[in-house]
């Protein structure tokens, strides 16, 4: 199936751990991102790359790092986890053209305890 | 930076009545796009604006886009219970770096 994949899709773990999660999209887009969505349910970017290249990198703390080995594929890896990073993670696609509507993953409820 | 503020943020509504959800900008967009997110699950785009006063229909939601492009709303007529879920309006900025914004959303609950 054409879709925007993310495992794992629940994540709980312990503060202070180190996590990551991956996401592969196979609808030929060349821009991926990262959204957090939080308990009240704002959606707020937090990276895209456009063809492996970093493009939007938000105000997010320096223990998420984005990592794209090409463009079908994005990784966010999460060091030292607080109680703050509890929140569902979405991953997106979609083309460069900015008419081009998103393509979201299912999510990742990431539970940090 | 960028806001993108929607009113309601929630709204309960009996079946069969109307519901409106009003989507502002604090800058000019060079598009708007609709999404909604069913509970427990992810964002799906409904539809995109693109036009200063574009006026487009799907069935009974009726989307609009302002005709300074700052701001938008979707109108759905006679809600039924499948319209339950948050509606989220996203924005382009106009000469940005291809950066969406997504509003802060209206969860709507259709009570049977």
């Amino acid at each position: 199936d054409t879709a925007v994949s993310q495992t794992p899709k629940y994540l709980v773990t312990q503060m202070g751990n180190d996590k990551s999660i991956k996401c592969e999209q196979n609808l030929g887009h060349d821009t991926m991102y990262w959204y957090k969505q939080d308990s009240k349910k704002f959606l707020k970017i937090m990276f895209s790359y456009n063809n492996k290249e970093l493009i939007i990198n938000e105000t997010v703390p320096n223990r998420f790092s984005p990592k794209s080995p090409d463009k079908a594929h994005l990784n966010l890896h999460i060091n030292s986890l607080e109680l703050g990073d509890s929140a569902v993670y979405f991953c997106a696609s979609s083309f460069r053209d900015r008419e081009s509507p998103l393509h979201f993953g299912n999510g990742t409820r990431l539970t940090v305890t | 930076g960028q806001q993108v503020m929607q009113i309601p943020q929630y709204q309960h509504v009996q079946e069969g009545e109307d519901f409106t959800t009003y989507c502002n900008s604090s800058t000019t967009l060079s598009n708007i796009q609709w999404y909604k997110q069913r509970p427990g699950g992810h964002p799906v785009f409904l539809i995109q604006l693109v036009k200063s006063g574009e006026v487009k229909k799907q069935k009974r939601l009726t989307f609009q886009f302002g005709e300074a492009k700052k701001n938008s709303s979707l109108h759905i007529t006679a809600t039924q219970t499948t319209d339950v879920g948050t509606y989220f309006c996203a924005g382009w900025e106009s000469g940005g770096y291809q950066k969406v914004t997504f509003g802060t959303g209206t969860k709507l609950q259709v009570i049977p």
